[in-house]
């Protein structure tokens, strides 16, 4: 069982070239999450989906999109990629809803730069 | 504004105890949230409190009391392997999380 994968591990990007970062679960979650983790801050939630179809918008969700097509995949798109975008992002699952435990699983992470 | 405070680093010594404090203010509590995050890698649960008091696992307790908006995180008999960021995140209303920027705790022999 793999749990989150996410791809690729890291990438040196051009600024203004569109860029999708996958991610994959195995575990049937029916939330996904995408952060982006910076030096001094906390996590950021950028979007999430609560179930397959279905998608809402974060903390820090401009100049990003996310797709909900199946349970198993949530894809985030940079459109056209700037400078500020250089980060580490992290793909993360739950059972989702409102269950009392529902803890975040994250995947291993894609380290993004933009030149 | 939702806001989670937490030390930016601590030091302590290899067999000793450690306490991470973390304070929140947010809207809406729905259980807050404890997470190990050792360098280059991925953030993995420690402890989850949703009611006021200890919880304990192992080596490691977590408590909370709602009232004051607080939680600490307790590390006994520290070992090498505990150096790493600790991270409280606190669920809100919608019941997303909102991180603290997390703590880095080194261990020296």
């Amino acid at each position: 069982i793999a749990g989150i994968t996410q791809a690729p591990t890291s990438q040196i990007l051009a600024a203004g070239r569109r860029m999708t970062l996958r991610c994959t679960q195995d575990m049937r979650h029916n939330a996904m999450y995408w952060y982006r983790q910076d030096l001094g801050l906390g996590l950021r939630l950028i979007h999430y989906s609560n179930t397959a179809g279905t998608t809402g918008k974060g903390e820090v969700p401009d100049g990003y999109s996310v797709s909900r097509a199946n349970t198993d995949d949530f894809p985030l798109t940079l459109a056209s990629a700037v400078p500020s975008q250089t980060s580490v992002y992290f793909c993360a699952s739950s059972e989702g809803g409102t269950s009392d435990y529902n803890e975040q699983f994250f995947g291993p992470g894609t380290r993004l730069t933009v030149l | 504004g939702q806001n989670i405070d937490q030390p930016t680093e601590m030091t302590a010594t290899e067999g000793a105890i450690v306490q991470i404090n973390c304070t929140y203010q947010t809207s809406g509590f729905n259980g807050l949230f404890w997470y190990q995050q050792h360098a280059g890698e991925a953030p993995t649960f420690l402890s989850y409190n949703v009611l006021d008091g200890l919880e304990e696992k192992g080596r490691f307790s977590s408590f909370l009391s709602r009232s004051k908006g607080y939680s600490y995180l307790l590390l006994k008999e520290l070992q090498m392997k505990d150096s790493a960021s600790y991270l409280c995140a606190v669920r809100d209303s919608n019941y997303q999380l909102i991180w603290g920027a997390g703590t880095k705790l080194i261990i020296k022999p």
